[in-house]
């Protein structure tokens, strides 16, 4: 099956900064990567994917990486804010009807101004 | 984005009791919802998929008969909780499709579940 590894688990960068978190994962026949952000006592939020068919996607500071020779992407935040202190979560899915996502472990985001 | 909800949003039981967590897809159909358990500072583990109108799938570890899965209509799945134990306390989350073909997975806001 499927296994998701993820690093760090903890980043702390200052406010202004870019924070990477990169991911890499085990089954090629994975084609679906999302991202989701977890605050304090909420349920998971979806805050950008990529499908294997394309190597980049950005949408305004966050950006998302995908080297599929490689296995691995990455999910890049530029210009850090102090709200974007959470927990997120890589994971990776073969997309077909029914199947499951796959998480990493987390990684836990503290941005200090 | 599609918005999946979930009711209660946090519940205290005693031993022994069952409860029942209500997960709601509001403006989608969802042919397949998904159950996932998360404890203090770790991932979500996956318990079962639920398929609206057949039996769910529970992973590997995950006992059927204590956690009921009912997926009645493509806008509502259920997890019954039975006979709770201080053990069964976490933090429960649903997740559904966004529709055929669709590939996004969108979280409800969980479930505070506490067995006193």
């Amino acid at each position: 099956g499927e296994n998701v590894e993820q690093h760090p688990s903890t980043l702390s960068v200052q406010e202004g900064d870019s924070a990477v978190i990169k991911c890499t994962y085990s089954d090629s026949a994975s084609n679906y990567f999302p991202w989701y952000k977890q605050e304090l006592g909420k349920g998971p939020q979806l805050i950008i994917d990529i499908r294997s068919n394309v190597g980049e996607k950005k949408d305004q500071r966050i950006a998302v990486t995908l080297n599929k020779t490689a296995k691995h992407f990455s999910l890049h935040i530029t210009e850090t804010q102090p709200e974007d202190s959470a927990v997120y979560f890589c994971a990776a899915s073969n997309g077909q009807a029914g199947t499951a996502l796959i998480f990493g472990k987390g990684t836990t985001l503290s941005v200090s101004s | 984005g599609a918005v999946v909800s979930q009711h209660p949003s946090w519940v205290i039981c005693k031993s022994g009791t069952s409860v029942k967590i209500e997960c709601r897809s509001l403006d989608f159909q969802a042919t397949t919802m998904f159950w996932y358990r998360q404890f203090p500072k770790q991932s979500l583990m996956l318990m079962a998929t639920s398929n609206e109108g057949s039996k769910a799938t529970y992973e590997q570890g995950v006992e059927k008969d204590k956690f009921l899965i009912n997926h009645a209509s493509l806008t509502l799945s259920t997890l019954t909780v039975t006979s709770a134990h201080p053990e069964d306390s976490s933090f429960y989350i649903c997740s559904a499709r966004a529709g055929q073909g669709g590939y996004e997975q969108y979280f409800g806001p969980g479930t505070r579940l506490t067995v006193t």
